[in-house]
């Protein structure tokens, strides 16, 4: 079946710095990637998808590229704001719907001024 | 943009009686809707998946007696949660997905807490 390995957390970084949150996975097929991000108390939002190899998404100055050989969707962020601070979710879904996502555990990322 | 709405945000509820969510997308017609269900600081685990007009699919474990769910129009869901218990208590979310509305749109999520 799928499924979404995420880095563990918390993350803990002070501002200006450069975030990277790995995210591997496997499944059938070729899905599509998610970075989703989850602020205290609120629904998800979605940041950022890739829909197939070597695409990358971008939102924010946050970016990641579909790595199918590696099946890694890293997320990045040359310099993180306080205001970054959040928890952020990898998931795949199959291309057109239908079958929900599979998310990851999450990831927390603490941003320090 | 695709938004989905979902309400209430919050609701406490004594054990043994029966909460209802609604889930409504706003600006585009939803042909499937998901709901899901997070743990404190644990990941989204999905519930079942409703199509409009007909019967959800559950996923493993999840009781359909006990959660149910209705899609009966293109643009609403609602999951009821019956005769709830403390163990219920917990963060609910749907998304929905239509033709143009590639990506999975979030509702902002439903707290519930069974006393």
């Amino acid at each position: 079946g799928n499924s979404v390995t995420q880095m563990e957390g918390p993350v803990t970084l002070s501002e200006e710095a450069f975030l990277t949150i790995n995210c591997t996975y496997t499944a059938t097929g070729y899905p599509s990637l998610f970075w989703y991000v989850q602020y205290p108390g609120e629904g998800l939002q979605l940041l950022l998808k890739a829909t197939k190899a070597d695409d990358k998404g971008s939102n924010k100055g946050f970016e990641a590229t579909y790595r199918k050989e590696t099946t890694s969707f890293h997320l990045e962020k040359g310099s993180v704001q306080v205001s970054d601070s959040a928890v952020y979710f990898c998931a795949l879904g199959r291309t057109g719907g239908a079958d929900g996502l599979t998310f990851g555990k999450g990831t927390h990322l603490i941003i320090q001024p | 943009g695709a938004v989905v709405s979902q309400h209430p945000s919050r609701v406490i509820c004594k054990s043994g009686t029966s909460v209802k969510i609604e889930c409504r997308s706003l600006d585009f017609q939803a042909t499937t809707m998901f709901w899901y269900r997070q743990f404190p600081k644990q990941s989204l685990m999905l519930m079942a998946t409703s199509n409009e007009g007909s019967k959800a699919t559950y996923e493993q474990g999840v009781e359909k007696d006990k959660f149910l769910i209705n899609h009966a129009s293109l643009t609403l869901s609602t999951l009821t949660v019956t005769s709830a218990h403390p163990e219920d208590s917990s963060f609910y979310i749907c998304s929905a997905e239509g033709q143009k509305n590639y990506g999975y749109t979030f509702g902002s999520g439903t707290r519930l807490t069974v006393v």
